[in-house]
């Protein structure tokens, strides 16, 4: 699986856009883009993934470049409640890519 | 739906005794794996699982041992605990059909004294 850059370490206000880089610049025509995060010391948590084309859901909008050699994920409107360690995980799609390595994320601070 | 359960949420252990940490889920998912994360750090993965009776090693396998008999149940076994395996472990699970994000326990905190 290809590897990931994320920032160690990122402020936001609240009710602001939060935007978190991510470098992938070895991946993979077969390997998608998975962001988690993980709130204080609890399991991590799937927010979305991606291929190519741009992602939404309830929690985050994914930006994929159209090189696919980096990617963002967008939360439009922050709370203090996304405090909390965001990781970019590269991973194929097919069972050989089910092993899903995690890099250090980047850790999020929502200030009011 | 209960989801990824994983139990105890606690333990104390002493060097040299062995125990087994349990994972269950009730979503059918084909894959499950086993993380450990110490204290300031990132997820490292253990052992994983693409269905049952197929396991794998991850990145930190030594001193651990895993089976899958059934979908639902992905026990980690410590055989000889040391204080360097303190630390939370989580156990994940995913769908093996399309592509899903995992879902994740909310952890054992193993401490080895």
């Amino acid at each position: 699986d290809a590897k990931t850059t994320q920032p160690p370490s990122m402020d936001c206000a609240e009710g602001r856009a939060a935007n978190l880089p991510c470098n992938h610049s070895t991946i993979s025509g077969n390997e998608y883009v998975y962001w988690y995060r993980q709130i204080h010391s609890q399991g991590p948590q799937y927010i979305i993934h991606g291929l190519k084309n741009n992602e939404t859901n309830e929690m985050a909008s994914l930006i994929i470049t159209e090189d696919r050699k980096s990617s963002t994920l967008i939360l439009p409107h922050a709370t203090l409640r996304d405090t909390a360690v965001y990781y970019c995980i590269v991973r194929a799609s097919d069972t050989g890519g089910f092993k899903t390595i995690f890099g250090a994320g980047t850790r999020l601070f929502v200030k009011a | 739906n209960a989801g990824v359960t994983q139990t105890p949420k606690f333990q104390v252990l002493k060097t040299g005794q062995s125990m087994t940490l349990q994972c269950a889920q009730d979503m059918n998912h084909e894959y499950m794996s086993w993380y450990r994360q110490d204290p300031g750090m990132g997820l490292r993965l253990i052992h994983y699982s693409v269905g049952a009776g197929i396991t794998d090693q991850g990145e930190v396998p030594n001193g651990y041992n895993v089976s899958r008999s059934t979908t639902e149940d992905f026990p980690l076994r410590l055989l000889s605990a040391a204080p360097s395996q303190t630390s939370v472990y989580f156990c994940a699970s995913s769908s093996g059909r399309g592509n899903y994000g995992y879902t994740f326990g909310s952890g054992t905190r193993l401490t080895v004294v």
